[in-house]
C-alpha cells in the first residue's frame, strides 16, 4: 500500500514570495491533515480536513495561508506571502476516518521550507 | 503556554539497557495519549498509546506508564536498540472533544552499539 506522498521535499523561496506544497494522501482516507513543524518544536496542526470540508483550520494563519481538497483527495497547502518564520517542516497526513490521531494516521515525508 | 512538555531534549543510552522517556502535561481534559517516533527526513510513525482510563499500555519492547494524578506519562523500551536511535514525540488530545493532538517538543534518543 502507498503512503502519504508529498512534494516537493524541499523547497527555498525568499521573503514576500509564494509557494504551494501538494499531498496526496492514502487511498480510500477520508480524513487530511496538515501539520507545521518548526524546528526544535513538535508538530502543530494548521488545518484538517473530512472529505473535502474543513473541520478545523483555528490555527491556520489565514491572512497568508490557504489550503483545499477539491474532489476529496489530494491538497495543496499556499503560503502568499511568505515570511521568514514560515520556516518548517510541512507535513502531511491522512487517516480512513474522523477519529483520534493515533493508530489510523499515517504521515508524509513532509516538505522543508527555507525562507530567506 | 507548552501543554504538553519534554523536558528532556535528549537521551543516551547503552544497547541492551532501558531508555526512559519523561513527559508532563498541564491540561487535565486531555484523556488520550501518544508516543510517536521519528526518524531523519521521514515523518513521524505511530509507536504506542493510552487511555485515560489506563495506567499502562504494553507493546513488545515498548510500554507507556500514565500518572493522571501527576499529569505524568513515561515510554520505557527495554531492551534498547540501536535501531530506536530516533526522536520520540509525546502527543496529548481530547481536551475540550477535540482529538486533534498537541505535541510535544520531542526526545532524540541515541542508543549506543
Amino acid at each position: 500500500e502507498a503512503g502519504v506522498a508529498q512534494s516537493p521535499r524541499y523547497k527555498i523561496i525568499e521573503k514576500r514570495q509564494s509557494v504551494a506544497f501538494w499531498c496526496n494522501p492514502i487511498s480510500g482516507h477520508a480524513t487530511l491533515y496538515w501539520y507545521q513543524q518548526i524546528l526544535g518544536q513538535g508538530p502543530k496542526l494548521l488545518i484538517q480536513f473530512q472529505n473535502n470540508g474543513v473541520v478545523d483550520d483555528s490555527q491556520l494563519p489565514k491572512d497568508r495561508f490557504s489550503a483545499e481538497r477539491l474532489k476529496g483527495v489530494d491538497s495543496t497547502l499556499k503560503i502568499q506571502p511568505a515570511k521568514l518564520e514560515d520556516s518548517a517542516v510541512y507535513l502531511c497526513a491522512s487517516s480512513p476516518r474522523d477519529t483520534p490521531v493515533g493508530t489510523e494516521a499515517f504521515f508524509g515525508q513532509g516538505t522543508r521550507l527555507t525562507v530567506v | 503556554d507548552q501543554q504538553v512538555k519534554q523536558n528532556s531534549p535528549s537521551l543516551s543510552v547503552q544497547e541492551g539497557r532501558i531508555s526512559i522517556l519523561n513527559c508532563d502535561y498541564t491540561n487535565s481534559m486531555f484523556d488520550y495519549f501518544l508516543w510517536y517516533k521519528k526518524y531523519p527526513a521521514e515523518g513521524p510513525t505511530f509507536l504506542i498509546s493510552i487511555s485515560s482510563i489506563k495506567d499502562k499500555n504494553e507493546d513488545g519492547r515498548f510500554t507507556v506508564f500514565l500518572n493522571k494524578s501527576a499529569k505524568h506519562l513515561s515510554l520505557h523500551i527495554v531492551p534498547s536498540q540501536p535501531g530506536d536511535s530516533a526522536v520520540y514525540f509525546c502527543a496529548a488530545s481530547g481536551a475540550g472533544g477535540s482529538y486533534i493532538p498537541t505535541f510535544g517538543r520531542g526526545t532524540s534518543l541515541i542508543v549506543h552499539p
